[in-house]
């Protein structure tokens, strides 16, 4: 199985600064990553992922980083936003297609 | 990705019903889960959606008690049966991606009085 967990529950950065949000796995065997936003009263929203064999994806005001050697992810949120406000997760797959979710960091963004 | 919709919204029922969510995606898909949140806590998944065959339950969770049917590529429902106050929760399901991610639906939110 996988074990995801997230360093900080919640995190409140100013209104355009750049907010970093960490995770932890466990098991060395996963292989494929990924970052979901969840609004309130909302199903959690997709926004970036990156394979095992890649160390860092960029997209829009987003790039996530990926450490294999420690287990570990981060998630960068560049000119943070109001909008940006939310729950994160980070998911883990390990094999098949399961996705095991981590706890979540809520996110606040202070205008 | 995927349009996908759940039916209902929310929901409140008694102890000892039954409610079954409806998940409607806008194109045909392979792969479709189901997953449980409870309050203020991370996502769990219940079971595998198996078009044409039984779905495929997670570690804790019985077809007894989350009967799921998939009927076709755009469809699935989840029944959570003999309800009690624990089964309070958002209840999502998710469609697999072209490249093994998954995009979620809006949610059920049930709360079982």
């Amino acid at each position: 199985g996988e074990s995801v967990g997230l360093h900080l529950p919640t995190l409140s950065v100013q209104e355009g600064d750049n907010s970093i949000i960490n995770c932890a796995y466990s098991n060395s065997a996963s292989d494929y990553f990924i970052w979901y936003k969840q609004e309130s009263g909302k199903g959690p929203q997709f926004i970036i992922d990156i394979r095992s064999n890649m160390d860092k994806r960029q997209g829009q005001r987003v790039t996530v980083l990926l450490n294999k050697t420690v287990k570990h992810l981060s998630l960068q949120i560049a000119a943070t936003q109001p909008g940006d406000s939310a729950v994160y997760f980070c998911a883990a797959r390990t094999g098949a297609n399961n996705l095991f979710f981590g706890t979540g960091t809520r996110l606040t963004v202070i205008p | 990705s995927a349009v996908i919709s759940q039916k209902p919204s929310r929901d409140i029922c008694q102890r000892g019903t039954s409610l079954t969510i409806q998940c409607q995606v806008d194109s045909q898909v392979t792969m479709m889960f189901w997953y449980r949140q409870q309050p203020g806590q991370s996502l769990t998944l219940i079971a595998t959606a198996n078009q044409g065959s039984e779905a495929t339950y997670e570690s804790g969770f019985v077809i007894d008690k989350f009967p799921i049917s998939r009927p076709n590529l755009t469809f699935s429902t989840l029944t959570v049966s003999n309800m009690s106050p624990e089964d309070s929760s958002i209840y999502l399901c998710s469609v697999g991606g072209t490249y093994n991610e998954q995009f979620f639906g809006p949610g059920t939110r049930l709360t079982v009085l």
